[in-house]
């Protein structure tokens, strides 16, 4: 079946722009998550959504980013005002948790933020 | 502050060897762990995931949990020269978040 699709794969925007990041998960699966990769780096958490419940959105770095999910399906990642430090491949990831143990996420390909 | 730590490498074996790729969490409460394999410049792709004490294997692919001393390795056996990889550990700290170690990079030498 499909697989996390993520878009657009690369997205060049100019400091102080506001940018939108697109995740389509897994259909049925019911956790959507957004981790932050820079160069070299690992993976930063920074928000989930787990069904009906209030996303934990414990991981945005600041309050220019936030992220919504609509009928519990599509997500969105909304960062306002670019900053150049915010360049990095944005991964979103789908599970359908049986429980909070047995989580297993599928990544989408990322989109690749570069800000001037 | 949970943590999840991985030795960065690179970590180079000879091909046909076994690659050990170790990885140490903070958070004793931890009840699930992966493994999830990243080719540069492409997406993580889990491999293994393991919940319970001791060893679970899948075809070269070995998975060794500790929770006693807080530590989870993955091993390859027969390592290939497509294995070379950054090699991410996660873990499920409770509820649904997820921290993933920094990687490990693997370079299987032909």
């Amino acid at each position: 079946g499909a697989g996390v699709s993520q878009s657009p794969s690369n997205k060049v925007t100019e400091k102080g722009k506001d940018v939108e990041l697109r995740c389509d998960p897994i259909s049925g699966h019911t956790a959507l998550y957004w981790y932050r990769q820079s160069l070299g780096q690992g993976l930063e958490f920074l928000i989930y959504f787990q069904g009906n419940s209030a996303p934990d959105k414990s991981g945005l770095p600041s309050d220019r980013f936030s992220a919504e999910r609509t009928g519990g399906s599509v997500s969105t990642l909304t960062i306002q005002r670019t900053q150049q430090e915010d360049s990095a491949v944005y991964l979103c990831a789908s599970s359908l948790p049986r429980d909070r143990v047995y989580n297993e996420q599928f990544f989408g390909p990322g989109t690749r933020l570069t800000v001037l | 502050q949970k943590e999840v730590e991985q030795n960065s490498g690179p970590l180079s074996v000879p091909e046909g060897a076994i690659a050990s790729l170790n990885c140490t969490y903070s958070d004793r409460g931890s009840q699930s762990f992966f493994w999830y394999r990243q080719y540069s410049g492409k997406s993580p792709e889990l491999i293994m995931s393991i919940y319970s004490n001791g060893d679970k294997e899948d075809g070269r692919f070995t998975a060794q949990l500790n929770k006693a001393s807080q530590y989870v390795s993955l091993l390859i056996r027969d390592s290939q020269p497509s294995d070379s990889a950054t090699y991410l550990c996660a873990v499920n700290t409770g509820g649904f978040k997820t921290i993933f170690g920094a990687g490990t990079r693997l370079f299987v030498k032909a």
